[in-house]
């Protein structure tokens, strides 16, 4: 069946640093990717997203790129804050038949130092 | 505006009691989503509304889980003889819509002692 599969965490890093999350996924077809996050006490919020290959999505200086031929779809940003200290989950979707439900990857949790 | 609300926000339950988790979601969305989500794992589909009619249930782990939306608002997502392997965290979403932007609640963290 459909699959994800996150790096390992957690992640700590200091202020300013950058950041990658490695995501790969096992898929037949063509499936949306999505980047979903969620903060200490808060529910799950969609980060960003892709549908097709070589689409990049970003948010909040977040980016990734759907990366079809390596199945990969890795979060970076160039300049952590302590503020995007969250767990972070890959998700994909294939949309069949109208229901979008979403296949996540395990998460990995960041910390930012100041 | 209101998010997707759920309650209780904890619950906890001895072995054998029946449950029962209620999600509200935003007003006018079509999509409801069910979700599980163990210890420092991500979240499972349970069960899938598009207003009262549950379309996909192919996630309900056993027939002790049960979903409804009788309405096409409120959903309940109830657990009959909970055992310890149930203890999770359960997550509703909701959207406009299939395939638009999914809203989570925070979702009710379930002990079963």
């Amino acid at each position: 069946g459909d699959s994800v599969t996150q790096m390992e965490g957690p992640v700590t890093l200091s202020e300013e640093a950058f950041l990658t999350i490695n995501c790969t996924y096992t898929a037949t077809g063509y499936p949306s990717l999505f980047w979903y996050v969620q903060y200490p006490g808060e529910g799950l919020q969609l980060l960003l997203k892709a549908t097709k290959a070589d689409d990049k999505g970003s948010n909040k200086g977040f980016e990734a790129t759907y990366r079809k031929e390596t199945t990969s779809f890795h979060l970076e940003k160039g300049s952590v804050q302590v503020s995007d200290s969250a767990v972070y989950f890959c998700a994909l979707t294939k949309g069949q038949g109208g229901s979008e439900k979403l296949v996540f990857g395990k998460g990995t949790k960041l910390t930012v130092n100041p | 505006g209101a998010g997707v609300s759920q309650s209780p926000r904890y619950k906890v339950a001895k072995r054998g009691q029946d449950v029962a988790l209620r999600c509200d979601p935003i007003s006018g969305h079509v999509s409801l989503f069910w979700y599980q989500q163990a210890l420092g794992q991500g979240p499972e589909f349970l069960t899938y509304f598009q207003n009262e009619a549950q379309l996909d249930k192919s996630g309900l782990p056993s027939d002790r889980f049960f979903a409804e939306r009788p309405e096409g608002s409120v959903s309940t997502l109830k657990i009959q003889r909970t055992q310890q392997e149930d203890s999770a965290v359960y997550l509703c979403a909701s959207s406009k819509r299939s395939s638009e932007k999914l809203f989570f609640g925070s979702g009710t963290q379930l002990s079963v002692l």
